[in-house]
């Protein structure tokens, strides 16, 4: 079975500094994609960034960016400058074939101290 | 934002009475998802649909039918509820043939069995 696991339950970072949330995998397919996805209090499933696993290099959007390591399948994401608003619980999550669904992590909660 | 809206947005039932929880898009999206959200698990797919009428089995999909007659609909149906389907219900779109892979999620669900 494909697993994915998110080794931080919770992690604090004080507001302006960089964060680092990490995410492994396992799979024995070669072609993936990754996502990362923030959940504020509201519930929403928000986005943040997505990793194809045939491109080398590291998705970047704004304040956040990851690092794919696939040889290692391991897919961190790093948000730099860390805002009060960036609290949420950040779960990782892999598509193994196109219309698929996702599997994910169980996800890092997220504490932005001011 | 995607245009998804799921209905209703809380309910509380019976153990052993049916329940059906809708999810309906504006996007024209070929493909739909249901997961499940409990502590300590992260999102599970319960049900997926990649077009009228075709659908397929997610992880935990014991306990849950699904249809979808319309491409902007997409039914989840617990036939008989009980305790251990108190959760949360995310909706999920994607356009996947836009080789994005991305999936959109709707607000959200919470239903209670007691």
């Amino acid at each position: 079975a494909q697993t994915v696991t998110q080794s931080q339950p919770e992690m604090s970072v004080q507001e302006a500094e960089t964060v680092t949330l990490s995410c492994t995998y396992d799979t024995s397919e070669s072609d993936y994609y990754l996502f990362w996805y923030k959940q504020p209090p509201s519930r929403q499933m928000i986005l943040v960034i997505r990793q194809e696993a045939y491109k080398q290099q590291n998705a970047t959007e704004n304040r956040f960016s990851v690092n794919f390591q696939k040889a290692a399948k391991s897919f961190s994401l790093k948000i730099s400058d860390s805002q009060l608003g960036d609290a949420a619980m950040y779960f990782c999550a892999i598509l193994f074939r196109a219309g698929g669904g996702l599997t994910f992590g169980k996800g890092t909660h997220l504490i932005i101290q001011p | 934002d995607a245009g998804i809206t799921q209905s209703p947005r809380h309910k509380v039932t019976e153990t052993g009475t049916p329940v059906t929880l809708r999810c309906h898009q504006t996007e024209n999206h070929r493909y739909m998802y249901w997961y499940r959200q409990d502590p300590g698990h992260g999102l599970r797919l319960i049900h997926y649909s990649y077009g009228v009428k075709d659908t397929d089995k997610g992880e935990v999909s014991d306990g849950y039918s699904v249809s979808r007659s319309k491409t902007e609909d997409f039914l989840l149906t617990l036939e008989s509820a009980t305790s251990s389907q108190t959760s949360v219900y995310f909706c999920a779109i994607s356009d996947q043939d836009r080789a994005s892979y991305e999936q959109y999620f709707g607000p959200g669900t919470r239903l209670t069995v007691t």
